[in-house]
């Protein structure tokens, strides 16, 4: 099977504007998980989207959102970025079917670089 | 909530000596355990889990873990280092919430002497 894919792969923004990451899961996972990786925080979980609804939210400002397609592909998107949004960010997805926690595949990443 | 330490931040290790990356969590139950790795530039990329059963899990690139519940500890091992395993590496746990979740340690460099 295919691999946890993520467009693009790099990214230059200015503060301000808003970006759309996206991410397709290895088929059959219908579970999508978004992680924040930065030198200064590490690797934050932002939000888990399973059958197209969210049912995690890590700590992040509402400026984070994310979305989920019938197909579960997931796109995050970042409003009015800031310079600390610099970061990896990391897309996972897992087989899991709702009840109980299993191993996540991490997608290559987006590297967002804001200027 | 749960945590994780991962209390060295970069470690040394000559090629063909054996390698032991520590990693103690903090989880009111009997947690999920992974290891990952994660090459320069590069995503993670699962070396094993714990979930329940043999506290000795296998994992892929010839490393290992041991989940010892008395210490909190989720420590991987490698019995001969090659100069490729010169990485990042990260313990994660999750909770048994069904939810996907995974809390990260702030992760170990590896680094790989000739």
């Amino acid at each position: 099977k295919a691999g946890v894919t993520q467009t693009p792969r790099y990214l230059i923004k200015t503060r301000g504007q808003q970006v759309t990451l996206s991410c397709s899961p290895i088929s059959g996972h219908r579970s999508v998980s978004w992680y924040q990786q930065t030198p200064g925080q590490g690797l934050q979980f932002l939000f888990e989207y399973f059958s197209e609804t969210q049912r995690n939210k890590g700590n992040f400002p509402g400026r984070f959102s994310g979305r989920q397609f019938s197909n579960s592909r997931s796109e995050m998107n970042v409003s009015t970025l800031e310079l600390g949004d610099s970061a990896l960010y990391l897309c996972a997805s897992s087989p899991s079917t709702g009840g109980d926690i299993y191993e996540q595949y991490f997608g290559p990443g987006t590297r967002l670089t804001v200027t | 909530a749960q945590s994780v330490t991962q209390p060295d931040i970069h470690i040394t290790v000559s090629e063909g000596a054996s390698l032991e990356l520590r990693c103690n969590y903090s989880y009111g139950a009997t947690p999920y355990l992974f290891w990952y790795v994660q090459s320069p530039g590069q995503g993670l990329q699962l070396l094993l889990k714990y979930f329940s059963g043999d506290t000795l899990v296998q994992g892929i690139k010839g490393f290992e873990a041991e989940f010892k519940r008395s210490q909190s500890s989720f420590n991987l091992r490698k019995p001969s280092v090659h100069w490729s395993d010169a990485a990042e590496y990260f313990c994660a746990v999750g909770a048994r919430t069904g939810f996907q979740k995974l809390v990260f340690g702030t992760g170990t460099r590896l680094l790989v002497s000739p």
